[in-house]
């Protein structure tokens, strides 16, 4: 894989749904995975940032892993609620420093 | 609030003129970053300073220069602007060089007319 891809495009659950996102991103020269929420009309929030293969983190119902030698992450919600409603964006730092992001996943919770 | 603060929120300018966006760090963040969302693109990293020190460069234009001062605020030069350059500028701090959360500001949204 040459860039950072996500996927789905977008996704439309149910209030109460689980649901996870998919980030794929060429491992090599990596340093870490930056997860960002990013609502209309406001700016990118942060999530997560995972270096290490293997990485686990949770923020309440949300939760990310973190796979470097196969180059993917997955974002998992638990119990989607509407306010979930977002795009959510990975980003892949090189040891470089240098940025790439996914275009994102749209995920909107239907009441 | 993020606590990282940009200004002007919205800028409107003609074609060949020079711009300057700033930004102003959280505080204790040495780190500033700089991107840009076009209309049909996602978020591309442009550049990053540390400290005073440039220390990333992504898809910067040349007629694009940053620079962060000796108080941690970073400014962004957009000069012989053209109308492809209308977009939405984001700038976001951290504590660290890398591998730390990093906090957006509110961006700057500029239209070349």
């Amino acid at each position: 894989i040459l860039n950072v891809e996500q996927s789905p495009q977008s996704l439309h659950v149910q209030e109460g749904d689980s649901t996870n996102f998919t980030c794929s991103f060429p491992s090599s020269n990596f340093y870490a995975l930056h997860w960002y929420r990013w609502e209309t009309a406001k700016s990118p929030e942060a999530l997560f940032v995972m270096t290490l293969n293997g990485d686990e983190k949770k923020k309440g119902r949300i939760s990310a892993t973190l796979n470097t030698k196969e180059g993917y992450s997955y974002l998992y919600i638990k119990g989607s609620q509407p306010e979930d409603s977002a795009t959510y964006l990975c980003a892949r730092n090189t040891n470089a420093g240098k940025s790439t992001f996914g275009d994102g996943t749209t995920l909107t919770v239907k009441p | 609030d993020s606590g990282v603060t940009q200004t002007p929120k919205h800028l409107i300018t003609a074609t060949g003129q020079r711009v300057t966006l700033r930004c102003s760090p959280r505080s204790g963040d040495l780190s500033v970053y700089w991107y840009q969302q076009s209309l049909d693109q996602g978020l591309q990293f442009l550049i990053q300073y540390y400290n005073g020190e440039e220390r990333a460069k992504g898809n910067i234009l040349e007629r694009f220069s940053a620079q962060q001062f000796p108080d941690l605020h970073s400014e962004l030069n957009l000069s012989s602007l053209e109308l492809g350059d209308s977009a939405l500028y984001f700038c976001a701090s951290s504590v660290a060089y890398r591998g730390t959360e990093a906090f957006f500001g509110q961006g700057t949204r500029l239209t070349v007319v």
